[in-house]
């Protein structure tokens, strides 16, 4: 079946340290987005690409980095400069921007926890 | 500025008791509205999208309508595994990114 595959489900990350969250779609899908939600902030845009070796800025890139250096996979670091990490990591993926405009495909998510 | 507010906050409902969601948006040139269903600790499940004022979808006790201000999404004699957070959210003329709202917790009783 095709979807999209986030892992890890839990990650712990220790003050000062770089951590990669993966992010794997088997959709053929051209789009990929990385949001953070938090509790009563809804979902909040850190990075989206459009095509490969393409992304752009989403609302709070700041900390966070990514590569796309194939279709199907965009991982997302979580770098030591963001200051407060913990949050539900969600990426999406959908066809490419155009009409009609499509909806988005979740994956389950990553909970990061700074310890 | 685009925007999306959903009402109510949090709604419970006992097992059978019909009752809707709201949706209102302010943006510039509606391409899209679309429904997601978010389970704890889970991704959101996309429902449904609409593209233009008086198109309506349905999907087992599920329907969702568009006026051109908000969207409705309707729950017909709901069960327990209604229950979750429904998120809407709308993508406009001017914006390639979506705008999604802070969704309605629903709880529906046995």
């Amino acid at each position: 079946d095709g979807g999209i595959t986030q892992s890890p489900k839990y990650l712990f990350r220790k003050e000062g340290q770089n951590v990669t969250l993966s992010c794997e779609q088997n959709l053929n899908h051209d789009a990929m987005y990385w949001y953070r939600q938090d509790p009563g902030q809804g979902l909040r845009l850190i990075y989206y690409s459009q095509i490969v070796n393409d992304f752009q800025k989403g609302d709070i890139a700041e900390g966070y980095s990514v590569s796309r250096e194939k279709k199907e996979s965009f991982p997302l670091t979580v770098t030591s400069a963001q200051k407060n990490p913990t949050a539900f990591y969600l990426c999406a993926s959908s066809y490419r921007a155009g009409t009609p405009v499509y909806g988005y495909t979740f994956g389950s998510g990553t909970r990061l926890t700074v310890v | 500025e685009d925007q999306v507010t959903q009402s109510p906050e949090a709604l419970r409902l006992q097992e059978g008791e019909s009752s809707s969601l709201n949706c209102s948006y302010t943006v510039s040139g509606l391409r899209g509205l679309f429904w997601y269903r978010q389970d704890p600790g889970k991704g959101p499940e996309f429902l449904f999208t609409l593209y233009s004022a008086g198109e309506e979808k349905e999907k087992e006790r599920l329907k969702a309508t568009l006026t051109k201000k908000e969207s409705f999404l309707h729950i017909t004699a709901p069960k327990p595994e209604d229950s979750a957070t429904y998120l809407c959210a709308v993508k406009g003329g001017n914006n390639r990114k979506l705008i999604w709202g802070l969704g309605t917790s629903l709880a529906v009783n046995p």
